[in-house]
């Protein structure tokens, strides 16, 4: 599975929309782009995934570059709740395993 | 609702001590999964099952075994628990197959051995 990189930390005023920017370079033709988060002392939540297109669910959109080399989770109208480690993802294994590396620590401030 | 549900949220143990760590789900998933995570290392995986008796070895399996009799459970064993093995850990469930499916977690166990 493909490696991924995301800035260390970033910030947000709340009510603001927060763009979490992920690179995965060497993401491959059947990868999977996916995005965790995990709010202190939980386990990961699941957010959202997509191989090529856009995509939107209730929690937030995922934006994918036409070469998918790059990716951005936003978050439309962040609150205070949506304070966490977001972790993007890629996987192209039908075992499953996710490879988390840092993240990003995403802090709203009020 | 989908769930995965850990036996304990928080764990004490002696060095020494055989560990019971248990995970059910109830989404009827073929692939389940153990990781620890520690501080500054992240989530890293001990054992991976991806059917009833059938398990593989993840990233750091040294001291962990596993044990899955039922679809639906899947158990991390500490043979005999050290100090370094204190940490947060926490039990996942996916379909298979999982590169267009997203894996479930538990709330965690954390466990201090003393």
């Amino acid at each position: 599975d493909a490696k991924t990189t995301q800035p260390p930390s970033m910030d947000c005023a709340e009510g603001r929309a927060a763009n979490l920017p992920c690179n995965h370079s060497t993401i491959s033709g059947n990868e999977y782009v996916y995005w965790y988060r995990q709010i202190h002392s939980q386990g990961p939540q699941y957010i959202i995934h997509g191989l090529k297109n856009n995509e939107t669910n209730e929690m937030a959109s995922l934006i994918i570059t036409e070469d998918r080399k790059s990716s951005t989770l936003i978050l439309p109208h962040a609150t205070l709740r949506d304070t966490a480690v977001y972790y993007c993802i890629v996987k192209g294994s039908t075992l499953g395993r996710l490879y988390f590396g840092r993240g990003t620590q995403l802090t709203v401030w009020p | 609702d989908v769930k995965v549900t850990q036996s304990s949220r928080y764990l004490v143990k002696r060095t020494g001590e055989k560990v019971f760590l248990e995970c059910v789900q109830d989404m009827d998933h073929e692939n389940m999964f153990w990781y620890r995570q520690d501080p500054g290392l992240g989530l890293r995986l001990i054992y991976f099952s991806y059917d009833v008796k059938m398990k593989e070895k993840g990233d750091i399996p040294e001291g962990y075994s596993v044990s899955r009799e039922k679809k639906e459970r899947f158990s991390l064993i500490l043979e005999s628990a050290s100090t370094n093995q204190t940490s947060m850990y926490l039990c996942a469930s996916s379909l298979y197959p999982a590169s267009n499916t997203e894996a479930f977690f538990g709330q965690g166990t954390r466990l201090t051995v003393v």
